[in-house]
């Protein structure tokens, strides 16, 4: 059974702060996710990455960055945390697609409050 | 560019009525979808795929290329379904990476 971990349920943080948020898979997939999912909006693509170092942008990359430094650990950081980024931080894996994509697998979701 | 539509933020429907949610694309090529689905209280999780062509938890989705339309349908709605419902379109182009297009998400309320 696919297991992706986060490191917080919900996080409160002050205007202007550095922000780590953690995501962990146990099934040695390749590539991993960070989404924001706000009402209305559904689910918007902050980074991607699909190996170990590797990363690329999604739609909206600006005031975030990501480190993966091992193939089961994908980071989210918010250099200098706004009150705009106020939002639900998904994070998701999946193999490598081949032929069609593969299922992507969800945590359970980081509240993040910038006060 | 690639988009998905779900034209409902919210649909109620009272328990043993006909559901339909629908999801919209644009996308020239020939599209892989996916209907996602998350409970109250649980995590985002894949329902169905287009191409599987199955029927998971009573729902199915056919794929219209003439209407660009992946609506997600069940015959008689139960109180379980209520839920938010993601349409998503596997992004052209991207390879081998499985990133996909998300829509905005319909509630669908199944009222008692």
């Amino acid at each position: 059974d696919v297991k992706v971990t986060q490191s917080s349920r919900y996080l409160v943080k002050r205007t202007g702060e550095k922000v780590f948020l953690e995501c962990v898979q146990d099934m040695d997939h390749e590539n991993m996710f960070w989404y924001r999912q706000d009402p209305g909006l559904g689910l918007r693509l902050i980074y991607f990455s699909y190996d170990v170092k590797m990363k690329e942008k999604g739609d909206i990359p600006e005031g975030y960055s990501v480190s993966r430094e091992k193939k089961e650990r994908f980071s989210l950081i918010l250099e200098s945390a706004s009150t705009n980024q106020t939002s639900m931080y998904l994070c998701a894996s999946s193999l490598i697609a081949g032929g069609s994509t593969y299922e992507q697998y969800f945590g359970p979701g980081t509240r993040l409050t910038v006060t | 560019a690639q988009r998905v539509t779900q034209p409902e933020k919210l649909l109620s429907v009272f328990k043993g009525a006909p559901v339909e949610l629908k999801c919209n694309y644009s996308y020239s090529g020939s599209p892989e979808l996916f209907w996602y689905v998350q409970y109250s209280r649980q995590r985002l999780q894949l329902l169905l795929r287009h191409i599987s062509r199955e029927s998971i938890k009573g729902f199915t989705a056919d794929l219209n290329k003439g209407e660009t339309s992946f609506h997600l349908k069940k015959p008689f709605a139960q109180e379980e379904d209520s839920a938010m419902y993601y349409c998503a379109l596997s992004r052209p182009g991207s390879g081998n990476t499985g990133k996909l297009i998300f829509g905005q998400g319909t509630t669908l309320q199944v009222k008692p």
